[in-house]
């Protein structure tokens, strides 16, 4: 199989903070990790492409410094919404490569106060 | 600029009613096609694929194929279930751009 798998599926926090979302491959390494955005009732919209070991690579219109992404190992990508407002409330979905196929995680959701 | 356009919902049907959900694509090249689904409260998984023209992709009843001269990979199912209800996703990949490409995505109920 191959399984992603998201931290933590939904969190609250107040604006102004910062939240830290991860995602893991679990049986599986992924050299590309991509993170993606949901607005309600709308598709998914890619953020960014992660590489392990180098630099994100950002999608035109995302703030690379308000979501910072970091790709430490093969199994492990995190995005972090440094401080989130409610504006950046939204889900936020991963996916991981193997071979020419990706894996999704099950997503998390930000609610930003 | 490359896009993928589906039918907007939600489309409600009865169970055992036949289904296509349409999809047609804006790419330069030949991309690979895909067709994800989403359960309520769950992530995206892959329902099939496609890889080059007039294939066709199937997987638990559901089958779409490739036409490159439509630029359409349609969705159909000939007995929907109730189980079958979720939101269904067209999209592409090009190699050139590396990235999948989304349709908005399409809401299925079905009643019993």
């Amino acid at each position: 199989g191959a399984v992603v798998s998201q931290h933590p599926s939904w969190v609250i926090c107040k604006s102004g903070t910062s939240v830290k979302i991860e995602c893991r491959s679990l049986d599986f390494q992924a050299t590309t990790m991509f993170w993606y955005r949901q607005f309600p009732k709308q598709s998914l919209m890619l953020m960014a492409t992660s590489n392990e070991g180098s630099k994100a690579t950002y999608e035109q219109g995302v703030e690379k410094d308000k979501f910072l992404i970091n790709h430490a190992s093969l199994t492990l990508s995190t995005l972090t919404v440094t401080s989130a407002h409610p504006e950046d409330s939204s889900f936020y979905i991963c996916s991981a490569s193997k071979v020419d196929e990706q894996f999704f995680g099950p997503g998390t959701r930000l609610t930003v106060l | 600029g490359d896009s993928v356009t589906q039918m907007e919902g939600p489309v409600t049907l009865s169970e055992e009613a036949f289904l296509t959900i349409n999809c047609t694509y804006t790419a330069t090249g030949y991309p690979s096609l895909f067709w994800y689904v989403q359960y309520p409260g769950e992530g995206l998984q892959l329902l099939l694929k496609a890889t080059k023209a007039d294939d066709k992709g199937s997987n638990k009843g559901f089958e779409a194929t490739y036409r490159k001269e439509t630029t359409s990979f349609h969705l159909e199912k000939g007995s929907v279930q109730v189980s079958d209800s979720a939101v269904y996703f067209c999209a592409f990949w090009m190699d050139s751009s590396y990235k999948l490409i989304f349709g908005s995505g399409t809401r299925l109920l079905v009643r019993p």
